[in-house]
């Protein structure tokens, strides 16, 4: 069946660093990969998402591109802050293996804790 | 606009015991998903509706779990009898529009404890 595979964290960092949070998938279909992040004591909410392939999604100093040719959307942010500590999900829809074209595939999520 | 709101945000009940999970979708959108996530593992499709319409239930774990959207509207989830292992946080989301790439809005989630 379809997965997503991510980065397993927890993943420390100091505030300024690089992040790069890796996610790569198997699907069949066209896949429409997103981003969703859940804040401490909230709601997953959408980061960002990508619908084509070489689309490249962005939001708050984010980024990820949707590379079919590696089945990947790797998550990258040049500088972390300390209030982007929260979890980060890679998630797929529109995999075609059956059923609703519309429901999400989850990886695991990854936990991000920025340090001042 | 008002959110997804889903209650109760947590519930705690004994083994063999029912409980009903609501959630409310923001005003407009057709479509409804359940999702879950046990304890240590990936959040997992449960099932979606479209509109009153059940258009993929393919996710319920077994016949103890029963989703119902009355009128299209709001939709409960209710477990009985509850095992041990249904534990776990049950998210709703809603979308409107067609087409896979439209964004989910999620609730907060109802944490469900089953003792």
């Amino acid at each position: 069946g379809d997965s997503v595979t991510q980065m397993e964290g927890p993943v420390t960092l100091s505030e300024e660093a690089f992040l790069t949070i890796n996610c790569t998938y198997t699907a069949t279909g066209y896949p429409s990969p997103f981003w969703y992040v859940q804040y401490p004591g909230e709601g997953l909410q959408l980061l960002l998402k990508a619908t084509k392939a070489d689309d490249k999604g962005s939001n708050k100093g984010f980024e990820a591109t949707y590379r079919k040719e590696t089945t990947s959307f790797h998550l990258e942010k040049g500088s972390v802050q300390v209030s982007d500590s929260a979890v980060y999900f890679c998630a797929l829809s529109g995999t075609g293996s059956g059923g609703s074209n519309y429901k999400l595939t989850f990886g695991k999520g990854t936990l991000l804790t920025v340090n001042p | 606009e008002a959110g997804v709101t889903q209650f109760p945000s947590h519930s705690v009940i004994e083994k063999g015991q029912t409980v009903t999970l609501r959630c409310d979708p923001i005003s407009g959108h057709d479509n409804l998903y359940w999702y879950r996530r046990v304890m240590g593992k990936e959040i997992k499709f449960l099932l979606h509706f479209v509109k009153e319409s059940k258009q993929d239930e393919s996710g319920m774990p077994n016949n103890r779990f029963l989703a119902e959207r009355t009128g299209g509207t709001y939709s409960t989830l209710k477990v009985q009898p509850a095992e041990l292992e249904d534990s776990g946080v049950y998210f709703c989301a809603s979308s409107q529009g067609q087409g896979a790439s439209h964004e989910q809005y999620f609730g907060p989630g109802t944490r469900l404890t089953v003792t």
